[in-house]
């Protein structure tokens, strides 16, 4: 089981905004980073403490921050960014890490 | 160029041992957490442990399904972290990825390539 929730999938036409969320109960004292995975890639680091962009990542992706919900948003889909998307923070203690399941972006 | 490379992955039998290995390469690599990320078949991203810094006692944190069975280390003189797993089960088949840690919000901002290792009979 994960100590972090994500819906299992998310499906937009391009153009449109994606909206993935996370909760957690330790979400509100520890920070969520968000990673982009494609097939056969490692994974990309997308957002970290919340809501930053690490130099490199488009401005269409962005992170906020509400109480036991983390969300990243995605403004603008394109066709690349078809991929699994996996949230993950740390449990109150920082020692063990917490990965939500992963949520399936489609780009129909 | 900050760079993590996986290595010793391999077919392997149940109950068998492997050692992986991630070197590093331009940041300061005593300064880091290093973490082992895997993705097994069909599955999602699992955390599998944790390398802390000399300053941190190189204290070490296992997720709960490899616990007691895997060991990560570190060589700070060989800029390397290492991965040693004993009694591997088939649910331990998955690509392996060493991970730096970013400490300011404990991310991993830094993956190698992966390093595939497969248990079956």
């Amino acid at each position: 089981s994960f100590e972090l929730t994500q819906p299992a999938s998310v499906s937009v036409s391009p153009g449109q905004t994606a909206n993935i969320t996370c909760s957690g109960d330790t979400l509100p004292k520890q920070y969520a980073n968000w990673y982009q995975k494609k097939s056969g890639q490692a994974p990309l680091l997308l957002i970290h403490k919340d809501s930053q962009r690490p130099s490199g990542i488009p401005e269409r992706f962005s992170g906020t921050s509400s109480g036991t919900v983390v969300m990243l948003t995605i403004s603008g889909v394109q066709v690349e960014d078809e991929a699994d998307y996996y949230c993950q923070s740390t449990d109150r203690d920082n020692r063990n890490v917490l990965l939500g399941g992963g949520t399936k972006l489609s780009v129909l | 160029e900050v760079q993590l490379v996986e290595s010793g992955g391999g077919l392997v039998q149940p109950g068998g041992s492997l050692r992986l290995s991630c070197g590093a390469s331009g940041f300061m690599f005593g300064h880091h957490y290093m973490d082992w990320v895997r993705q097994g078949p069909g599955k999602g991203l699992e955390w599998v442990g944790r390398s802390r810094t000399k300053a941190h006692y190189y204290a070490t944190e296992y997720a709960a399904s490899v616990k007691g069975r895997f060991e990560i280390s570190r060589d700070e003189s060989e800029n390397s972290a290492y991965l040693q797993m004993e009694s591997l089960q088939t649910e331990d088949t998955a690509v392996y990825y060493c991970a730096r840690v970013d400490l300011s919000g404990y991310g991993w901002d830094v993956w190698g390539q992966g390093t595939t290792v497969t248990v079956s009979s």
